[in-house]
């Protein structure tokens, strides 16, 4: 079962915009990841930001998180073409080793 | 250094056949773990090894099972195979660190499999 829903679904931006995806999970978690997949190929962690953490930078990359909602946000800030991907946030709870991954959203980033 | 790698890329099947898919870690890394990714969908858990052993197991039946080996290479056998069962596996691997279990994964880039 997925944990965790991301928003939108698809998002279509040109380059040097900025792009805000979201992700809303259900249970309570140890840290939240953000991961992104080229073409149904593997998996590149991006990020990662514990429970007690509010806010993560790294790159163009900022990432928010809200425990009292349950919810997280990640900015791509100036994207370019070479941002086209899918993301997904993925959730991992406390004394269990697996990931729980949202639906994704697609990201196409036009030059 | 090698990332993670994944054998074969590609396989077609046929209903009630099984297959084995093989991973290898990442140089250094000692816990292996298996995704599925059904087309459209986010990776879901199958199951975990580290030291041989299965440590944590996901929501799939028992014909989903694996092997680590002694090099922490891993293999993912499914029998029985269903059309259901078409997807993306993939492996993933990190370090194990006791108390914090739940770092970065290191993905590989998936064998996709077709069943007909």
């Amino acid at each position: 079962s997925q944990q965790g829903e991301e928003d939108p679904q698809a998002l279509s931006i040109q380059e040097g915009e900025n792009a805000t995806m979201n992700c809303s999970y259900k249970t309570s978690i140890n840290n939240l990841q953000w991961y992104r997949q080229n073409s149904g190929r593997g998996l590149v962690h991006l990020i990662l930001i514990r429970s007690n953490e509010r806010e993560k930078h790294s790159g163009r990359l900022r990432v928010t998180l809200d425990t009292s909602k349950k919810s997280s946000s990640l900015l791509i800030t100036a994207s370019r073409a070479a941002d086209t991907a899918s993301y997904f946030c993925a959730t991992a709870s406390y004394n269990t080793d697996k990931l729980i991954f949202g639906t994704g959203t697609r990201l196409q980033v036009f030059p | 250094d090698a990332g993670v790698t994944q054998s074969p890329t590609h396989l077609i099947k046929t209903r009630g056949q099984q297959v084995t898919l093989r991973c290898s870690p990442k140089s250094g890394h000692d816990t292996v773990s298996w995704y599925q990714q059904a087309l459209g969908q986010g990776p879901q858990f199958i199951f975990q090894y580290y030291e041989e052993e299965e440590r944590q197991r996901g929501n799939f039946p028992d014909r989903f099972s694996g092997h680590q080996f002694p090099n922490y290479s891993s293999e993912l056998n499914v029998n029985a195979l269903l059309l259901g069962d078409s997807a993306l596996y993939l492996c993933a691997s990190r370090v194990w660190l006791a108390g914090d279990h739940t770092g970065e994964l290191f993905f590989g880039e998936g064998s996709r499999l077709t069943v007909l």
